[in-house]
């Protein structure tokens, strides 16, 4: 079965510092990735996405995530963030060959960011 | 243009009781997701509605059914309500597509959601 894990529940950074948050998937076949955000008080947004291709992706607001097949990974990565960063960060995979198939969200990272 | 709208905002229930939910989807789309969100948990889905048949389903009794209107419009229904089902309830809309699994490619909308307190 398909499983996502963001091992990082609670990341604090101060402005202009890197960002990368870590995600894993377990399933061995083919999988599309996901990154959503969502702000305080605002709709889960799709922040990014990869299907197939390039494995680095760029989504919106400068982030940017590296698929690495062969360590089941999907990181987000932001070199600078900022204080409107602030935001809860979901991975997702779904698997779209398989007869399961269905969307599968990691239990989120928290991002404060000090201004 | 209006994006994916749910209502009621908020829903307070007691045990064994039944309540419905309900999502308009974005203009343009046709297909309609439901999913649940306990707290500081990622969204687990629950089932996806097209032309008004339940296309996937994520693992979840059949307390949880579903209906999809013509208008695309949907509703999530739960029966029997445990506490265990108190959570916020997310739709999410989007085009399907034109092939059955093609839908996972097209970005899906989410709406604000209902929370639901089952006491």
């Amino acid at each position: 079965a398909q499983s996502v894990s963001q091992h990082n529940h609670h990341v604090i950074l101060s402005e202009a510092a890197s960002l990368e948050l870590g995600c894993n998937y377990s399933y061995g076949g083919t999988v599309n990735l996901f990154w959503y955000v969502q702000y305080p008080g605002q709709h889960l947004q799709l922040l990014l996405k990869y299907f197939s291709g390039d494995p680095l992706v760029k989504g919106i607001k400068g982030f940017e995530a590296e698929f690495i097949k062969s360590k089941f990974s999907f990181n987000l990565r932001k070199p600078s963030v900022q204080w409107s960063d602030t935001a809860e960060y979901f991975c997702a995979v779904n698997a779209p060959h398989s007869s399961a198939s269905k969307i599968i969200f990691g239990s989120g990272t928290r991002l404060s960011i000090r201004p | 243009d209006a994006g994916v709208t749910q209502s009621p905002t908020h829903l307070i229930k007691t045990r064994g009781q039944q309540v419905t939910l309900r999502c308009s989807p974005k203009s343009g789309h046709d297909t309609v997701s439901w999913y649940q969100q306990a707290l500081g948990q990622g969204p687990q889905f629950i089932f996806q509605y097209y032309e008004e048949e339940e296309r996937q389903r994520g693992n979840f009794p059949d307390r949880f059914s579903g209906h999809q209107f013509p208008n695309y419009s949907s509703e999530l229904n739960v029966n029997a309500l445990l506490l265990g089902d108190s959570a916020l309830y997310l739709c999410a809309s989007s085009p399907w597509g034109g092939l059955a699994g093609s839908w996972w490619y097209n970005e899906q909308f989410f709406g604000p959601g209902t929370r639901l307190t089952v006491l």
